[in-house]
């Protein structure tokens, strides 16, 4: 079935700098959309992406959707504590069900 | 809208017992899914359900595990009997669809197994 890379794993930064976590596929993807799960959280939705090459921001951060529609990219401007959690990306099944990665786990010492 | 509802928050039981865990979906939304995660599998979808009905069931792991959704607002998903490889966090996830729609999960429910 289908299946999403996600990396990286586990991703320590200090506060300011920035992160990127990246979604690859081997098949074309009809939609890909974004999760964050912050410590004891449950995964709370944060964009869907569509369209090839799409570019979306939500205040610091970045998502795109790769030209081939192969992959996908969440960049976080100048972190801040706040930001700590677990990324997901999760890709759209041919049933409305919904695959997810193995998420990115950030975490930002202040 | 209260979003999902999720209960018991926690449960903590003995090896051999069967649990119940509840699930009352956001109105209007059609599909139900159950969720499993844990930090070795990460969050893997058991079972879900279009307009009450069981679509995909590939993920339960095996029989000890049954779900069902008798009618739009509540689903329940039981394991009998129960085992401590069977703790993780449970969640459920409603969604209205549209190839798919955005997913609203519940808080989860926090199983050990003793």
């Amino acid at each position: 079935g289908q299946q999403v890379m996600q990396i990286p794993q586990y991703q320590h930064v200090q506060e300011g700098e920035d992160f990127t976590t990246y979604c690859n596929s081997s098949t074309t993807l009809s939609n890909i959309q974004w999760y964050k799960q912050r410590p004891g959280g449950h995964p709370v939705f944060l964009i869907q992406l569509v369209k090839s090459g799409e570019v979306k921001k939500q205040k610091r951060l970045t998502f795109q959707f790769g030209e081939a529609k192969k992959n996908s990219s969440l960049h976080i401007t100048a972190t801040q504590t706040t930001d700590v959690g677990t990324y997901f990306c999760a890709l759209g099944g041919s049933q409305g069900n919904l695959i997810f990665g193995k998420g990115t786990k950030l975490s930002v010492k202040p | 809208d209260a979003g999902v509802i999720q209960s018991p928050r926690h449960e903590v039981t003995e090896m051999g017992q069967e649990v119940t865990l509840r699930c009352k979906p956001i109105s209007g939304h059609d599909y139900l899914f159950w969720y499993r995660q844990t930090m070795m599998r990460g969050l893997e979808l058991l079972i879900y359900f279009n307009n009450n009905v069981p679509i995909d069931d590939s993920g339960m792991p095996e029989d000890r595990f049954s779900a069902k959704m008798p009618n739009a607002s509540f689903s329940t998903l039981k394991i009998q009997p129960s085992e401590p490889r069977d703790s993780a966090v449970y969640f459920c996830a409603s969604s209205p669809g549209g190839q798919p729609g955005s997913f609203f999960f519940g808080p989860g429910t926090r199983l050990t197994v003793l």
